[in-house]
């Protein structure tokens, strides 16, 4: 079955910098890649997601990579705020067409 | 337009009482998944059904599990006589097929007693 795994666990920036999570996954017939940020206490948003057929997507201050020789993707949020706290987590389509999730990353955005 | 309804927000129930959680999809989206978050932990999928059939439970446990979507109502995730291991967040989502973004409910937050 799929297997992703997320890099890293934990990622502090500076506010302004620029923060980089990196995820890759097992199954070749993977063809959909979403993000999605979990605030405290609350059910994982998307907020952006990626098809196998597209190389890169941006919405803003938020970009995502895909690499499907290398099975990797990976989420670059800009000028990160403080609002940009929390977690992170990356997702790929197994098989059945249902989400792998990674473990998470906890981003901490620091004045 | 409602997101993704699940209630209760909190549970507490004592060791070996039946948890009942619900899940009441976007309207339109027809496959309801549910997942399991420890503290601190990642999104550990249990089951996903369309209306009426489990199409992958191959996350679920064995035994005291089960998860329903009638062709009527919510989502039904269902745990008989808990314990304390089950305390957790579960989280239900809905998409309109396979392949397509899920939204996610807020969860229901287990706390077995």
């Amino acid at each position: 079955g799929e297997n992703v795994e997320q890099h890293p666990s934990t990622l502090s920036v500076q506010e302004g910098d620029s923060a980089v999570i990196k995820c890759t996954y097992s199954d070749s017939a993977s063809n959909y890649f979403p993000w999605y940020k979990q605030e405290l206490g609350k059910g994982p948003q998307l907020i952006i997601d990626i098809r196998s057929n597209v190389g890169e997507k941006k919405d803003q201050r938020i970009a995502v990579t895909l690499n499907k020789t290398a099975k990797h993707f990976s989420l670059h949020i800009t000028e990160t705020q403080p609002e940009d706290s929390a977690v992170y987590f990356c997702a790929a389509t197994d098989s059945w067409g249902k989400l792998q999730f990674g473990a998470g990353t906890q981003v901490v955005v620091t004045p | 337009n409602a997101g993704v309804m699940q209630n209760p927000r909190h549970l507490v129930r004592r060791r070996g009482q039946e948890a009942r959680l619900r899940c009441s999809p976007v309207k339109g989206h027809s496959h309801v998944y549910w997942y399991r978050q420890l503290p601190e932990e990642g999104l550990k999928f249990m089951v996903y059904l369309q209306k009426e059939n489990i199409i992958d439970e191959s996350g679920m446990p064995k035994e005291r599990f089960s998860a329903e979507f009638p062709k009527e109502g919510p989502s039904i995730l269902r745990i008989q006589q808990v314990v304390r291991g089950d305390s957790a967040a579960y989280f239900c989502a809905s998409s309109s097929g396979t392949g397509d973004g899920y939204t996610f409910g807020s969860g229901t937050r287990l706390t077995v007693v």
